[in-house]
Protein backbone atom coordinates (compact mmCIF):
# COMPACT_ATOMS: atom_id res chain seq x y z
CA UNK A 1 0.00 0.00 0.00
CA UNK A 2 1.67 3.25 -1.05
CA UNK A 3 2.59 5.39 2.20
CA UNK A 4 0.95 9.04 2.90
CA UNK A 5 2.04 12.07 4.56
CA UNK A 6 -0.36 14.85 6.03
CA UNK A 7 0.29 17.30 8.34
CA UNK A 8 0.08 16.85 12.10
CA UNK A 9 -2.06 19.13 13.23
CA UNK A 10 -3.88 22.20 11.77
CA UNK A 11 -6.31 24.76 13.42
CA UNK A 12 -9.28 26.47 12.33
CA UNK A 13 -12.00 28.59 13.21
CA UNK A 14 -15.70 27.95 12.76
CA UNK A 15 -17.09 28.87 9.66
CA UNK A 16 -13.99 28.72 7.44
CA UNK A 17 -13.04 26.20 4.60
CA UNK A 18 -10.28 23.76 5.51
CA UNK A 19 -7.96 21.93 3.43
CA UNK A 20 -5.94 19.12 4.26
CA UNK A 21 -3.65 17.87 1.79
CA UNK A 22 -2.43 14.15 1.63
CA UNK A 23 1.35 13.31 -0.12
CA UNK A 24 1.12 10.26 -2.11
CA UNK A 25 3.82 9.95 -4.26
CA UNK A 26 3.72 5.79 -4.97
CA UNK A 27 0.33 5.24 -5.12
CA UNK A 28 -0.33 2.57 -7.86
CA UNK A 29 -2.65 2.72 -10.90
CA UNK A 30 -5.70 0.76 -9.09
CA UNK A 31 -5.15 2.43 -5.85
CA UNK A 32 -8.27 4.72 -4.84
CA UNK A 33 -8.10 7.50 -1.78
CA UNK A 34 -9.86 7.21 1.24
CA UNK A 35 -10.51 9.42 4.03
CA UNK A 36 -11.71 8.80 7.31
CA UNK A 37 -12.43 10.84 10.44
CA UNK A 38 -12.08 9.69 13.74
CA UNK A 39 -13.62 11.76 17.15
CA UNK A 40 -12.40 10.73 20.62
CA UNK A 41 -13.46 7.63 21.79
CA UNK A 42 -15.35 6.64 18.99
CA UNK A 43 -14.11 4.60 15.89
CA UNK A 44 -13.11 5.82 12.14
CA UNK A 45 -15.67 6.92 10.05
CA UNK A 46 -15.71 6.47 6.65
CA UNK A 47 -15.81 10.56 4.78
CA UNK A 48 -14.98 10.24 1.06
CA UNK A 49 -13.16 8.13 -1.36
CA UNK A 50 -11.98 9.13 -5.19
CA UNK A 51 -9.74 7.70 -7.24
CA UNK A 52 -9.42 10.83 -9.69
CA UNK A 53 -10.68 14.62 -10.53
CA UNK A 54 -13.28 15.81 -7.99
CA UNK A 55 -15.70 14.09 -5.75
CA UNK A 56 -18.48 15.92 -3.42
CA UNK A 57 -20.68 14.76 -0.84
CA UNK A 58 -22.90 16.10 1.75
CA UNK A 59 -19.69 16.15 4.17
CA UNK A 60 -16.74 16.96 2.22
CA UNK A 61 -14.67 17.19 -1.62
CA UNK A 62 -11.86 15.34 -2.00
CA UNK A 63 -9.61 17.36 -5.18
CA UNK A 64 -7.23 14.83 -7.10
CA UNK A 65 -4.70 16.29 -9.37
CA UNK A 66 -3.96 14.49 -12.45
CA UNK A 67 -0.86 12.54 -11.41
CA UNK A 68 -2.68 11.40 -8.40
CA UNK A 69 0.59 12.05 -6.09
CA UNK A 70 -1.82 14.24 -3.95
CA UNK A 71 -4.92 14.72 -2.78
CA UNK A 72 -6.87 17.19 -1.23
CA UNK A 73 -9.80 16.72 1.50
CA UNK A 74 -11.77 19.97 1.77
CA UNK A 75 -14.30 20.84 4.47
CA UNK A 76 -16.60 23.29 3.66
CA UNK A 77 -17.58 25.74 6.85
CA UNK A 78 -16.22 23.86 9.94
CA UNK A 79 -17.86 24.12 13.11
CA UNK A 80 -16.38 22.97 16.52
CA UNK A 81 -18.11 19.35 16.08
CA UNK A 82 -15.27 19.16 12.89
CA UNK A 83 -12.78 18.42 15.75
CA UNK A 84 -11.58 14.98 15.17
CA UNK A 85 -8.50 13.58 13.37
CA UNK A 86 -8.53 13.05 9.88
CA UNK A 87 -6.54 10.46 8.15
CA UNK A 88 -5.65 9.47 4.37
CA UNK A 89 -5.93 6.17 3.20
CA UNK A 90 -4.43 5.02 -0.42
CA UNK A 91 -5.20 1.35 -1.32
CA UNK A 92 -7.11 -0.77 -3.87
CA UNK A 93 -10.97 0.26 -3.11
CA UNK A 94 -11.75 1.58 0.18
CA UNK A 95 -11.14 -1.39 1.78
CA UNK A 96 -7.44 -2.41 -0.38
CA UNK A 97 -9.29 -5.14 -2.28
CA UNK A 98 -11.06 -6.36 0.59
CA UNK A 99 -7.93 -6.35 2.51
CA UNK A 100 -7.11 -4.39 5.95
CA UNK A 101 -6.83 -0.89 6.32
CA UNK A 102 -3.27 0.70 7.54
CA UNK A 103 -3.68 4.25 9.29
CA UNK A 104 -1.10 6.46 9.55
CA UNK A 105 -1.19 9.10 12.33
CA UNK A 106 -3.92 10.92 10.50
CA UNK A 107 -3.84 15.36 10.89
CA UNK A 108 -5.65 16.42 14.02
CA UNK A 109 -7.51 19.29 13.23
CA UNK A 110 -8.93 21.53 16.21
CA UNK A 111 -11.66 23.96 15.26
CA UNK A 112 -11.99 27.18 17.59
CA UNK A 113 -14.68 29.60 18.25
CA UNK B 1 -27.90 3.84 8.78
CA UNK B 2 -27.10 0.32 9.98
CA UNK B 3 -24.14 0.57 12.19
CA UNK B 4 -21.69 -1.72 13.52
CA UNK B 5 -22.41 -2.03 17.39
CA UNK B 6 -19.45 -3.22 20.24
CA UNK B 7 -20.17 -4.61 23.71
CA UNK B 8 -19.20 -3.50 26.34
CA UNK B 9 -18.21 -0.15 25.77
CA UNK B 10 -15.97 -0.39 28.61
CA UNK B 11 -14.47 -3.68 30.05
CA UNK B 12 -12.16 -3.98 32.98
CA UNK B 13 -10.09 -6.77 33.50
CA UNK B 14 -7.22 -8.24 35.73
CA UNK B 15 -3.91 -9.13 34.15
CA UNK B 16 -4.09 -13.16 32.94
CA UNK B 17 -7.64 -13.55 32.61
CA UNK B 18 -9.85 -14.16 29.59
CA UNK B 19 -11.58 -11.67 27.99
CA UNK B 20 -14.10 -11.58 25.22
CA UNK B 21 -15.13 -8.61 23.05
CA UNK B 22 -18.29 -8.76 21.04
CA UNK B 23 -19.27 -7.16 17.59
CA UNK B 24 -22.33 -7.29 15.66
CA UNK B 25 -21.43 -6.41 12.06
CA UNK B 26 -23.88 -4.85 9.62
CA UNK B 27 -26.44 -7.61 8.60
CA UNK B 28 -25.50 -7.83 5.25
CA UNK B 29 -21.77 -7.41 5.58
CA UNK B 30 -19.44 -10.40 4.58
CA UNK B 31 -15.84 -9.63 5.45
CA UNK B 32 -14.94 -8.83 9.38
CA UNK B 33 -11.98 -6.88 11.31
CA UNK B 34 -10.67 -6.49 14.56
CA UNK B 35 -8.12 -3.39 15.40
CA UNK B 36 -6.52 -1.70 18.11
CA UNK B 37 -5.66 1.29 19.16
CA UNK B 38 -3.57 2.00 22.42
CA UNK B 39 -4.24 5.35 23.97
CA UNK B 40 -2.57 8.12 21.66
CA UNK B 41 -1.04 5.74 19.17
CA UNK B 42 -2.63 4.92 15.46
CA UNK B 43 -5.11 2.16 14.85
CA UNK B 44 -3.56 -1.20 14.18
CA UNK B 45 -4.89 -3.89 12.07
CA UNK B 46 -5.13 -7.15 14.04
CA UNK B 47 -7.00 -9.50 12.20
CA UNK B 48 -9.49 -10.07 9.15
CA UNK B 49 -12.55 -12.48 8.45
CA UNK B 50 -14.32 -14.14 5.68
CA UNK B 51 -15.85 -17.20 5.17
CA UNK B 52 -15.52 -18.86 8.70
CA UNK B 53 -12.40 -18.02 8.74
CA UNK B 54 -8.71 -16.01 9.01
CA UNK B 55 -8.23 -14.13 5.43
CA UNK B 56 -5.08 -11.88 7.02
CA UNK B 57 -3.76 -11.50 10.62
CA UNK B 58 -1.11 -9.21 12.23
CA UNK B 59 1.81 -9.96 13.96
CA UNK B 60 0.19 -8.76 17.26
CA UNK B 61 -2.65 -11.35 16.54
CA UNK B 62 -0.87 -14.20 18.32
CA UNK B 63 -1.75 -17.36 19.86
CA UNK B 64 -3.39 -15.44 22.79
CA UNK B 65 -6.08 -14.24 19.98
CA UNK B 66 -9.07 -15.72 18.51
CA UNK B 67 -11.71 -14.82 16.61
CA UNK B 68 -15.09 -16.76 15.86
CA UNK B 69 -18.69 -16.21 14.63
CA UNK B 70 -20.65 -18.47 16.43
CA UNK B 71 -23.60 -17.16 14.93
CA UNK B 72 -25.07 -15.63 12.30
CA UNK B 73 -25.07 -11.93 13.61
CA UNK B 74 -21.79 -12.31 16.24
CA UNK B 75 -18.45 -11.69 15.46
CA UNK B 76 -16.19 -11.83 18.78
CA UNK B 77 -12.63 -11.39 19.94
CA UNK B 78 -10.85 -13.26 22.41
CA UNK B 79 -7.97 -12.95 24.33
CA UNK B 80 -7.13 -15.97 26.26
CA UNK B 81 -5.03 -14.39 29.00
CA UNK B 82 -4.29 -10.81 28.68
CA UNK B 83 -1.41 -8.40 29.83
CA UNK B 84 -1.14 -5.05 30.66
CA UNK B 85 -0.05 -4.30 26.43
CA UNK B 86 -3.30 -5.53 25.44
CA UNK B 87 -4.99 -2.03 27.18
CA UNK B 88 -6.41 -0.58 23.92
CA UNK B 89 -9.27 0.48 22.17
CA UNK B 90 -10.73 -2.50 20.29
CA UNK B 91 -12.88 -1.58 16.69
CA UNK B 92 -14.71 -4.13 15.04
CA UNK B 93 -15.28 -3.41 11.31
CA UNK B 94 -17.46 -4.57 8.78
CA UNK B 95 -17.21 -4.51 4.66
CA UNK B 96 -19.75 -5.37 2.76
CA UNK B 97 -17.81 -7.21 -0.41
CA UNK B 98 -20.41 -5.94 -3.19
CA UNK B 99 -18.56 -3.06 -4.93
CA UNK B 100 -16.78 -0.52 -3.59
CA UNK B 101 -17.99 0.04 -0.42
CA UNK B 102 -16.14 1.25 2.62
CA UNK B 103 -15.37 -0.53 5.70
CA UNK B 104 -18.08 0.66 8.69
CA UNK B 105 -16.40 0.84 12.27
CA UNK B 106 -18.17 0.30 15.32
CA UNK B 107 -17.23 2.88 18.57
CA UNK B 108 -15.05 0.29 20.13
CA UNK B 109 -14.49 -1.44 23.42
CA UNK B 110 -12.25 -0.15 25.81
CA UNK B 111 -10.38 -2.86 27.33
CA UNK B 112 -8.76 -1.56 31.10
CA UNK B 113 -6.35 -4.41 32.09
CA UNK B 114 -5.06 -4.00 35.59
Amino acid sequence: LAKTTQPISMDSYEGQEVNITCSHNNIATNDYITWYQQFPSQGPRFIIQGYKTKVTNEVASLFIPADRKSSTLSLPRVSLSDTAVYYCLVGLGVSGGYNKLIFGAGTRLAVHP
Amino acid sequence: EPEVTQTPSHQVTQMGQEVILRCVPISNHLYFYWYRQILGQKVEFLVSFYNNEISEKSEIFDDQFSVERPDGSNFTLKIRSTKLEDSAMYFCASLQGDGNQPQHFGDGTRLSIL
